[in-house]
């Protein structure tokens, strides 16, 4: 039981590049979640899905999507990286809406 | 809404001495409340939980927190700190995003703990 995986686990993108970051969760959680990490500033939810094939926007959506296609995984997609993306992104997920969210170890990723 | 304020963005202790994190929150509703540790380059652990039984609840590693809705509160605590402890502290609340049925987390700011020896 691996409980949240994210991969890959550390990036550095020139802006305007792509990439995709993905999480796997194998505790059939329906509610999985995208956070970013900056210092001072908690955690801020960017996507989150409850439940397979739906997504929908947190506090600070614009400049990435998400995809929910298998009920394990939920990936992040940034289309055009910008310097304000350098972060540390967190997956998360939950057996019910108001429970515990369980993290994955996190992605670094520096946009230069 | 909902809002979660960590009064002390760094606390400093030694070893073998009292700890105290403190947080307010303001919800619209009856709240789950959580503290998460997180220790350096590491995801974020879940410390304990609130969730309307007991007022006083206990957490690994020794950690406790009170609920008290009168102050809107839920300070957390551990007797006596150990090495171990030095991590960032996350006070979170759960509660409705607005216009869904949706439970949201909301995050305080953080709380560096750092334990002299």
């Amino acid at each position: 039981n691996a409980g949240v995986t994210q991969t890959p686990k550390f990036r550095v993108l020139k802006t305007g590049q792509s990439m995709t970051l993905l999480c796997a969760q194998d505790m059939n959680h329906e509610y999985m979640y995208w956070y970013r990490q900056d210092p001072g500033m908690g955690l801020r939810l960017i996507h989150y899905s409850v439940g397979e094939g739906t997504t929908a926007k947190g506090e600070v959506p614009d400049g990435y999507n998400v995809s929910r296609l298998k009920k394990q995984n939920f990936l992040l997609g940034l289309e055009s990286a910008a310097p304000s993306q350098t972060s540390v992104y967190f997956c998360a997920s939950s057996k019910t809406s108001f429970g515990e969210q369980f993290f994955g170890p996190g992605t670094r990723l520096t946009v230069l | 809404a909902q809002s979660v304020t960590q009064l002390d963005s760094h606390v400093s202790v030694s070893e073998g001495t009292p700890v105290l994190l403190r947080c307010n929150y303001s919800s619209s509703y009856s709240p789950s409340l959580f503290w998460y540790v997180q220790h350096p380059n590491k995801g974020l652990q879940l410390l304990l939980k609130y969730t309307s039984a007991a007022t006083l609840v206990k957490g690994i590693n020794g950690f406790e927190a009170e609920f008290k809705k009168s102050e809107t509160s839920f300070h957390l605590t551990k007797p006596s700190a150990h090495m171990s402890d030095a991590a960032e502290y996350f006070c979170v609340v759960s509660g409705l995003a607005g216009g869904t049925s949706y439970g949201k987390l909301t995050f305080g700011q953080g709380t560096i703990l750092t334990v002299h020896p």
